[in-house]
C-alpha cells in the first residue's frame, strides 16, 4: 500500500472485553512502533519492533497489553480486559531501518464504555 | 521521566507572532527529527538534523540542533493559523540499546489565533 494502514479506524468496546488493533506497515519497512495518544496529549511509546530482533516492550503499561509482529509484516496490538483509561488513539508507525523517517497511520480511536 | 523534554507544553499566540519550542535531553542523540500532527491525522516529518550545531530552514520554520546533540529548537516566524497543531521532537539515542528506536518528546500544542 501507499502508506501505513490501521484498522479499525474506530472501535467502541465494553469494559472488560478484549480488543485487537491491526497495523499494516509500508512494505519493506523493518521497524514498527505502536504509540498511544490520549486526547490533547503527546505520544506515549508502547512497543518497538526492529526486524527479527526481540521487541522493545518497555512502554507497555500493563500485562493486559501485548503486541505481535511476524517478520516485517502486519502487527497486532491486543488489549485484554479493557478499562476506561485505555480509551485513546492508538498510532502505528513504520520506518525503513528505525532511525529514518517514521511514517504514521491515521490511528485507531478506541473508546471503552 | 521523559528522555526528551519539550517546552512549553501548550502555546497560544496571535497570528504574526514569533515563537520557539524547545526539546532538551541529558542524552546525546545520533539524529533528531521534528514532526507536526494535525487533528485526526498521524504526525508528519518536518525535518531531520544530524550534525551538532546544524541549522535548517523550512520557509518560516528554523530548526537548530545543539552543538552537543542533546537539544534542539524549532522557531516559527510570523505564525499563521495554519501552523496550529502538535509539534513533536524525536531522536535516536546514540549508543542506545534498541537499535534505531526513535524516542518522542511529549509534544507542544500550538494554537495560532487569527
Amino acid at each position: 500500500g501507499a502508506g501505513v494502514s490501521q484498522s479499525p479506524s474506530n472501535k467502541v468496546t465494553e469494559k472488560g472485553k478484549d480488543v485487537e488493533l491491526r497495523c499494516d506497515p509500508i512494505s519493506g519497512h523493518t521497524a514498527l512502533y505502536w504509540y498511544r495518544q490520549r486526547l490533547g496529549q503527546g505520544l506515549e511509546f508502547l512497543i518497538y519492533f526492529q526486524g527479527n530482533s526481540a521487541p522493545d516492550k518497555s512502554g507497555l503499561p500493563s500485562d493486559r497489553f501485548s503486541a505481535e509482529r511476524t517478520g516485517e509484516s502486519v502487527s497486532t496490538l491486543t488489549i485484554q480486559r479493557t478499562q476506561q483509561e485505555d480509551s485513546a488513539v492508538y498510532l502505528c508507525a513504520s520506518s525503513i531501518t528505525g532511525r529514518t523517517e517514521a511514517f504514521f497511520g491515521q490511528g485507531t480511536r478506541l473508546t471503552v464504555v | 521521566t521523559q528522555l526528551l523534554e519539550q517546552s512549553p507544553q501548550f502555546l497560544s499566540i496571535q497570528e504574526g507572532e514569533n515563537l520557539t519550542v524547545y526539546c532538551n535531553s541529558s542524552s546525546v542523540f545520533s539524529s533528531l527529527q521534528w514532526y507536526r500532527q494535525e487533528p485526526g491525522e498521524g504526525p508528519v516529518l518536518l525535518v531531520t538534523v544530524v550534525t551538532g550545531g546544524e541549522v535548517k530552514k523550512l520557509k518560516r520554520l528554523t530548526f537548530q540542533f545543539g552543538d552537543a546533540r542533546k537539544d534542539s529548537s524549532l522557531h516559527i516566524t510570523a505564525a499563521q493559523p495554519g501552523d496550529t497543531g502538535l509539534y513533536l521532537c524525536a531522536g535516536e539515542v546514540a549508543g542506545g540499546t534498541s537499535y534505531g528506536k526513535l524516542t518522542f518528546g511529549q509534544g507542544t500544542i500550538l494554537t495560532v489565533h487569527p
